[in-house]
């Protein structure tokens, strides 16, 4: 059964250091999410992503975070100047219509 | 706005106990409920789903209705195994019409069953 992938699983940076985590969704889905867990909160939306651009972003993702599509594979999520609060694990997920949406294992982002 | 809140843990059971996790939601409209559950090192995985009042989902032994007048979608399973044990999600996703179908979850719920 094909499923999400994400890469790293675990990544470690200094405070202010760029960070790209990546993911490679399902080939037959159309939409394209991240989400991330603080630890001990709530699962966050972060942006959706449908036809090469974002169809909505939550207050979370500010100018530091973009996301990109650049092969029609992977998708990516970029944070430009990492702060210690964007220490969480970030999930990608995708979907296809209006179907369930798949998750990745995550990738756990701890910022020193 | 939407919001999810559900029991907080961890919720530590014993092998063939009965299971409840509580789920409440504050939602516009008629949201679709899902119960997402995450076993160590994996990702998120659908275990069940409701798309509107009354209806039941259920998967693997767990079942959970969506109860449209107490904004509930509780998590039930009559025997818990050690396979369980898990992280349970609780979330929505609003049916407004809007295009991105986001889901809002809860903050998770760690559940640890001993043999």
């Amino acid at each position: 059964e094909p499923e999400v992938t994400q890469t790293p699983s675990h990544q470690v940076t200094q405070m202010g250091q760029e960070v790209i985590l990546r993911c490679v969704p399902i080939s037959n889905h159309l939409y394209f999410y991240w989400y991330r867990q603080i630890l001990g909160q709530k699962v966050e939306f972060l942006v959706s992503f449908y036809n090469n651009e974002i169809s909505e972003k939550s207050e979370i993702f500010d100018d530091q975070f973009s996301v990109e599509r650049p092969d029609g594979s992977n998708f990516t999520l970029k944070i430009r100047s990492t702060k210690l609060e964007d220490s969480a694990m970030y999930f990608c997920a995708g979907r296809k219509g209006q179907e369930t949406q798949y998750f990745g294992p995550g990738t756990r982002l701890l910022v020193l | 706005g939407n919001s999810v809140t559900q029991m907080e843990g961890p919720v530590t059971l014993s092998e063939e106990a009965f299971l409840t996790i509580n789920c409440t939601y504050t939602a516009t409209g008629y949201p679709s409920l899902f119960w997402y559950v995450q076993y160590p090192g994996e990702g998120l995985q659908l275990l069940l789903k409701a798309t509107k009042a009354d209806d039941k989902g259920s998967n693997k032994g767990f079942e959970a209705t969506y109860r449209k007048e107490t904004t509930s979608f509780h998590l039930e399973k009559g025997s818990v195994q050690v396979s369980d044990s898990a992280v349970y999600f609780c979330a929505l996703r609003s049916n407004d019409g809007g295009a991105t179908n986001k889901l809002i979850f809860g903050t998770g719920t760690l559940l640890a069953v001993q043999p």
